[in-house]
């Protein structure tokens, strides 16, 4: 069974755009929460993490929302750019462990 | 700093061969981990490691083997080759991981079974 459901699929967005990406857990011993960027032929590479004791963290375009009691967290990329057309993945896993539980991924396109 | 190097980038295999993906590490950290990337499923955790002579299962780990001699390397071995296995394959190294920290990944071996 997926234990992190991603949705949606795949996205199109405007440049300038907002996009989001929504992902939803089931294991509450999960207490990292990283998304990851990955370009066609290349390996995953982090783009932003968050603890769930934060229920929002920032980094440049890239920001993430965490709501614990709904066991939810999303991504907002903000002014989508066309370089932003990538796979994302959703994933968790237990603080100072090393077993990532990847969500299905979306395929983002940002159409200029 | 070369970072997690994989190799083979591209395999194709007949059903029943066995072979070996390899993955190495230069940056001394003590976990790694392979994991297979397929269409809709995302990635998936076959096997993994916390340090060198210590490994253990993941999710999918039937039909591999692993083992982990040296903190650099972690090879991944394929018994018996079924079309089933047909994926990219990416192994991926790390400290414990919290904000700040990070797993790096190789940038993956594409795997055909005919």
């Amino acid at each position: 069974q997926q234990q992190v459901k991603q949705s949606p699929q795949s996205l199109i967005v405007q440049k300038g755009g907002i996009s989001i990406i929504n992902c939803a857990y089931e294991n509450t011993a999960f207490d990292y929460f990283p998304w990851y960027q990955q370009f066609p032929g290349k390996g995953p590479a982090l783009l932003i993490a968050i603890r769930p004791d934060v229920s929002e963290k920032k980094e440049g375009r890239f920001t993430i929302s965490f709501n614990k009691s709904a066991k939810q967290f999303s991504l907002h990329i903000m002014d989508s750019q066309p370089g932003d057309s990538a796979t994302y993945f959703c994933a968790a896993s237990q603080e100072y462990g090393n077993k990532l539980v990847f969500g299905a991924g979306t395929i983002l396109r940002v159409k200029s | 700093n070369a970072g997690v190097t994989q190799t083979p980038k591209f395999q194709v295999l007949k059903t029943g061969q066995s072979m070996t993906l390899q993955c190495a590490q230069d940056m001394n950290h003590e976990y790694m981990s392979w994991y297979r990337q397929d269409p809709g499923m995302g990635l998936r955790l076959i096997h993994y490691s916390v340090g060198a002579g210590i490994t253990d299962q993941g999710e999918v780990p039937n039909g591999y083997n692993v083992s982990r001699s040296t903190t650099e390397d972690f090879p991944l071995r394929l018994l018996s080759a079924a079309p089933s296995q047909t994926s990219v394959y990416f192994c991926a190294s790390s400290q414990r991981l919290t904000v700040g920290t990070e797993a790096f990944f190789g940038q993956g071996t594409r795997l055909t079974v005919v």
